[in-house]
């Protein structure tokens, strides 16, 4: 199966606190990609890193790509209280037109 | 800013009742999904739908499901025939980006509940 693995399931940090997630996959990639979803809601982007690309930056957000290893890193930093919600990393392959979904982190961070 | 619709948001219905959720994706978008959420696991890949037919679909979308999209802008899943097991959070997604692999932009989903 090409979907990536989520690592851990649920982690719970103080607010303030920075927030790390890996993810692991199969098989060879075109691009990496992380959702976010609050509870109950529809899934958002957060951020795209190519097959080529070790380390990309949004905001309070930062992505690592290892394709020797298949695994990516989610960090937060600074976590806020808003950032409770669950993180999916999901990939494509070159042949894909479609994303494949890990199971997903639930994130708790308490105030 | 634009965004993917879905209705229902709710619907209880009665195992095999067909039912049709609907979406309306973003208005210039070429790629048109179905993924599917039962209650706190993984989100899984139903069918992905370009050039007014479908390209790729899972194991899970058997004969019971149907997709369409029947005036351009609205884009159907239809289950003919309702199951238990077919209780879950239906999102519809779309992509704008020619190509593999882009940003999808998700609804809000539509929630099924069969009884």
């Amino acid at each position: 199966s090409q979907q990536g693995e989520e690592d851990p399931q649920a982690l719970s940090i103080q607010e303030g606190e920075n927030a790390t997630m890996n993810c692991s996959y199969k098989t060879s990639i075109n691009n990496l990609q992380w959702y976010r979803q609050n509870s109950g809601r529809g899934l958002v982007h957060l951020i795209l890193i190519r097959s080529n690309e070790r380390e990309k930056h949004s905001g309070r957000l930062r992505v690592t790509l290892d394709t020797s290893k298949k695994s990516s890193s989610l960090l937060i930093t600074a976590s806020r209280a808003a950032d409770t919600a669950s993180y999916f990393c999901a990939t494509s392959t070159t042949n894909d037109y479609k994303l494949s979904f890990g199971a997903g982190t639930t994130v708790t961070v308490r105030a | 800013e634009p965004e993917v619709t879905q209705t229902p948001s709710h619907q209880v219905t009665q195992m095999g009742q067909e039912v049709i959720l609907r979406c309306v994706p973003i208005s210039n978008h070429l790629y048109f999904y179905w993924y599917r959420q039962i209650l706190g696991q993984k989100v899984e890949f139903l069918v992905s739908f370009y050039n007014n037919e479908i390209s790729e679909k899972s194991e899970i979308f058997d004969d019971q499901f149907s997709v369409e999209r029947p005036d351009g802008s609205n884009f159907t899943l239809k289950i003919r025939s309702t199951k238990l097991e077919d209780s879950a959070m239906y999102f519809c997604a779309s992509r704008g980006e020619a190509g593999v692999g882009g940003e999808l932009f998700f609804g809000e989903g539509s929630r099924l509940t069969v009884l």
